[in-house]
């Protein structure tokens, strides 16, 4: 089956730094999709991308359909304690959507 | 406005018992989605409807999970018997319109223990 493998699986970082994580799959997706989750809580969708090539931000988020349509990249600027959390990649084609397994973002004080 | 609700917020049970889980989504989102999500596999989509309708129903594990969706503002995921292995966190998710592409917005979740 279509599988989804996002990395890093966690991250420590200083505050203020930038972040980058990324998915990659074999199989071409048609959207990917980049969620938020926060402990208790469901996943907040972030940034949606319909077409290969496309960047899309969304504040300090920027997310990237990868050319091959196989791969995605989320990178967050200037990190602050709020963005702590697990980020999720999705991807979707003939409306069948596969999550990759997150990354789990910490923030040191 | 209410976001998609959820309960009950945590269940323990026993194996072999009835689990039912409910889900009121937004008012006006046509399409809901049941996802299961645990620390192994993440997070799976088990089964959407549009307009009540169930459309995709391939992640539902077996035969012991049922999900019905009886009116356009209330669904149910059931686990009849329910086993260790369907603990996990239980979300739904509801939409305005299409398939799993469109904008989800996702209830707090249920978080279900089989002792």
């Amino acid at each position: 089956g279509q599988q989804l493998n996002q990395s890093p699986q966690s991250m420590f970082i200083q505050e203020g730094e930038d972040v980058s994580m990324n998915c990659t799959s074999s199989s071409i997706f048609n959207t990917w999709l980049w969620y938020k989750q926060e402990p208790g809580e469901g996943p907040v969708l972030l940034i949606a991308l319909y077409k290969a090539g496309e960047l899309t931000s969304n504040g300090r988020l920027t997310a990237q359909f990868g050319i091959t349509r196989k791969d995605s990249f989320l990178n967050i600027s200037a990190s602050i304690p709020s963005d702590v959390g697990i980020y999720f990649c999705a991807g979707l084609r003939d409306d069948k959507i596969i999550f990759g397994k997150g990354t789990r973002l910490h923030i040191l004080p | 406005d209410a976001g998609v609700i959820q309960s009950p917020r945590h269940e323990v049970t026993e194996m072999g018992q009835e689990v039912t889980l409910r889900c009121k989504p937004i008012s006006g989102h046509n399409s809901l989605f049941w996802y299961r999500q645990t620390m192994m596999r993440g997070l799976e989509l088990l089964i959407y409807f549009n307009n009540n309708v169930p459309i995709d129903d391939s992640g539902m594990p077996e035969d012991r999970f049922s999900a019905k969706m009886p009116n356009a503002s209330f669904s149910t995921l059931k686990i009849q018997p329910s086993e260790p292995r369907d603990s996990a966190v239980y979300f739904c998710a509801s939409s305005v319109a299409g398939g799993p592409g469109d904008t989800q917005y996702f209830g707090p979740g249920t978080r279900l223990t089989v002792l």
